[in-house]
């Protein structure tokens, strides 16, 4: 079965960086793109960004252009996302998702990972 | 980047039906038939119950169906169960390559 597992939340300081990792598990990694997707705390749904499979398109949401970036690793069915220059609106929970091909929508979700943005 | 519009919250008995409403624009909601509701229980991941507009995923109750007219697409659950009772969310694909959420309805079965 899917499994979407994140990791590499904390609390960091305002301006400081942060990279999550979300490892994947249960389908062909490789043939599908990537999403992160971020949940502010009692808040909704927020996309940040997406990785298509071969990682040649990497889209943005205008909160994050320039100053995360997504990658990912097919050896290591692992997608990333650096986080740098942190405010105090990127607190969240951050899912990162699978996309499903041809779709363009999120069909399988991880638990998230929280991250805390805090002097 | 602005958020699709969803009511804040809706509420109605067991067995009875509800409708959730999603409003975008010309470049969102009604670009294309790449809209999508996903079911968030407290604490938990959200869950993918519509795609492509009314499209079901495997497993999830056919009481869930959608639709679209124009910018609106709608979300329908009839036979309101008790462990219905989570927070729902529309999205949609746009034509900026990007995604918008609405901002969520929670729905409340008395």
């Amino acid at each position: 079965q899917v499994q979407l597992v994140e990791s590499g939340g904390g609390v960091v300081q305002p301006g400081g960086s942060l990279r999550l990792s979300c490892a994947a598990s249960g389908f062909t990694f490789s043939s599908y793109g990537m999403h992160w997707v971020r949940q502010a705390p009692g808040k909704g749904l927020e996309w940040v960004t997406f990785i298509s499979d071969d990682g040649n398109s990497k889209w943005y949401a205008n909160s994050a252009k320039g100053r995360f970036i997504i990658s990912r690793d097919d050896s290591r069915s692992t997608v990333y996302l650096q986080m740098n220059s942190l405010r105090p609106e990127d607190a969240a929970v951050y899912y990162c998702a699978k996309d499903l091909a041809g779709h363009y929508i999120f069909d399988y979700w991880g638990q998230g990972t929280l991250v805390t943005v805090s002097s | 980047q602005s958020a699709l519009t969803q009511p804040a919250s809706v509420s109605e008995s067991p067995g009875q039906s509800i409708t959730i409403s999603c409003t975008g624009t010309s470049s969102d909601v009604g670009a294309y038939n790449y809209v999508s509701w996903y079911q968030q229980h407290p604490g938990k991941a959200p869950k993918l119950m519509i795609y492509d507009v009314s499209n079901r995923p495997s497993g999830v109750s056919n009481r869930f169906s959608g639709s679209k007219s124009g910018n609106t697409a709608s979300l329908t659950i009839s036979g309101l169960q008790a462990e219905d009772e989570a927070d729902y969310y529309c999205t949609s694909y746009t034509s900026s390559n990007t995604w918008v959420f609405g901002g969520g309805t929670k729905l409340t079965v008395l």
